[in-house]
């Protein structure tokens, strides 16, 4: 079990920029979480996947973001034209989804920063 | 709408201390409760979880937590704080859709500073 990882940790663009954060959950785990997490607040949940199926999407997820996870497995987050408020830490978060006491577990995030 | 309060954004204590950080959620149905811990510039760590049963919980690093369905708390404890307890700690509640959480509302967090 090597855990959630996501790439890269850290980003740096200016506004007006696309980019795209990737995330590999746990294997054999189903569902594949992302949050966002500003500074001195709680994450907030943005969307998520069961499998390859996006089942839900926050209305903090405008429609510059947009997410995808194609064979059920890693997933990305891209968010187009970027602008300062979208600087954040991109949590990233799997679970295995089949039981009622199901537990996300956490990656260590992606810090975007937009100039 | 479910929403998590954690009433103390910062808390000192000193090393050796006892600790209790306060939470008290709102969700209209049985509440699914997470306790997780962030260090600097780190993704979050679950401490310990209650679905059901005993309402006392015990978690890793020596914490433990009480559901108390009366308050609508769940606020986490340790007897005796060790230095490298030093962090951000949120409490969370999971919504659920079919029996199943999905979803977690996270409070604001409390920042533990430990003195020497």
């Amino acid at each position: 079990d090597t855990g959630v990882s996501q790439d890269p940790r850290h980003k740096i663009t200016k506004r007006g920029q696309n980019v795209t954060f990737r995330c590999d959950p746990i294997s054999e785990h189903n569902r594949l979480y992302w949050y966002r997490q500003t500074l001195g607040q709680g994450p907030e949940f943005l969307t998520y996947f069961q499998n390859e199926a996006q089942l839900e999407k926050s209305r903090l997820l405008s429609d510059r973001f947009s997410a995808e996870r194609p064979k059920g497995s890693f997933s990305t987050l891209e968010i187009q034209r970027t602008e300062q408020g979208d600087s954040a830490m991109y949590l990233c978060a799997s679970s295995l989804g089949r039981v009622s006491t199901d537990t996300q577990y956490f990656g260590p995030g992606t810090r975007l920063t937009v100039l | 709408a479910q929403s998590v309060t954690q009433p103390d954004i910062h808390i000192t204590v000193s090393e050796g201390a006892s600790l209790e950080l306060r939470c008290n959620y709102s969700y209209g149905a049985t509440p699914y409760l997470f306790w997780y811990v962030q260090s600097p510039g780190q993704g979050l760590q679950l401490l310990l979880k209650y679905f059901s049963g005993d309402t006392l919980v015990q978690g890793i690093k020596g914490f433990e937590a009480e559901f108390k369905r009366s308050q609508s708390s769940f606020n986490l404890r340790k007897p005796s704080v060790h230095w490298s307890d030093a962090a951000e700690y949120f409490c969370a509640v999971g919504f659920t859709r079919g029996g199943s959480n999905y979803k977690l509302t996270f409070g604001k967090g409390t920042l533990l500073t430990v003195n020497p």
